[in-house]
């Protein structure tokens, strides 16, 4: 059974820190990887992909990814109350099959 | 990435009813998904479905119980059938950014449904 683990949180950071999410997973040859955003009653939002091994940056947003220790994470820079919101890891193990996580619930306090 | 609607957005059943979501989408695709997500739970797929074939269901869902269609490529509809208070969830449309059944996965805005 392959498994997307995240930690449910909640993950409470104050405004203006840097927010860690992790996640782990155990398809060894997943080759894509993704980060959603949802709020609470919408749907998932798409916020970061990566590919390959390393960072990957956007605004204040970086997704890292170590193949070899099967793990992704996201770090939300300067993070701020609207960022508060479940962030689910996916990744995409073939035929057309994308695995979940639970999602991570994180809490920005003013 | 593609513009999904999904209709309804939410709706209130009876038990023992059926509820047909329609999903529609701006561009051509070859692969469609459905997923739900329970309340307080990650998503699961229910079925992948490809434009001139029947759908393909994910252990645990059947096609009595959510019939799909998807008549051409650009739209589907997925209904869920004899409905109980346990098939209260969202369900989610989506389709891929590629427009096969790989890259980045985009959703709709999803369909809330409340079985009493």
């Amino acid at each position: 059974q392959k498994e997307v683990e995240q930690n449910s949180g909640p993950l409470s950071v104050p405004e203006g820190a840097i927010a860690s999410l992790n996640c782990t997973y155990s398809d060894r040859v997943s080759q894509s990887f993704f980060w959603y955003r949802q709020y609470s009653g919408k749907s998932p939002e798409l916020i970061m992909s990566i590919y390959s091994n390393g960072d990957k940056e956007d605004g204040r947003f970086t997704a890292q990814l170590n193949k070899a220790s099967q793990y992704v994470s996201l770090l939300i820079r300067d993070s701020q109350p609207s960022d508060s919101a479940t962030y689910l890891c996916a990744i995409y193990s073939g035929t057309y099959k994308y695995i979940f996580g639970t999602g991570t619930r994180l809490k920005v306090l003013a | 990435s593609a513009v999904i609607s999904q209709k309804p957005s939410r709706d209130i059943c009876q038990r023992g009813t059926s509820l047909t979501i329609q999903c529609q989408v701006d561009s051509q695709v070859t692969m469609m998904f459905w997923y739900r997500q329970q309340p307080g739970q990650s998503l699961t797929l229910i079925a992948t479905a490809n434009q001139g074939s029947e759908a393909t269901y994910e252990s645990g869902f059947v096609i009595d119980k959510f019939p799909i269609s998807r008549p051409n490529l650009t739209f589907s509809t997925l209904t869920v059938s004899n409905m109980s208070p346990e098939d209260s969830s969202i369900y989610l449309c989506s389709v891929s950014g590629s427009g096969g059944g790989t890259g980045e996965l985009f959703f709709g805005e999803g369909s809330r449904l409340t079985v009493l």
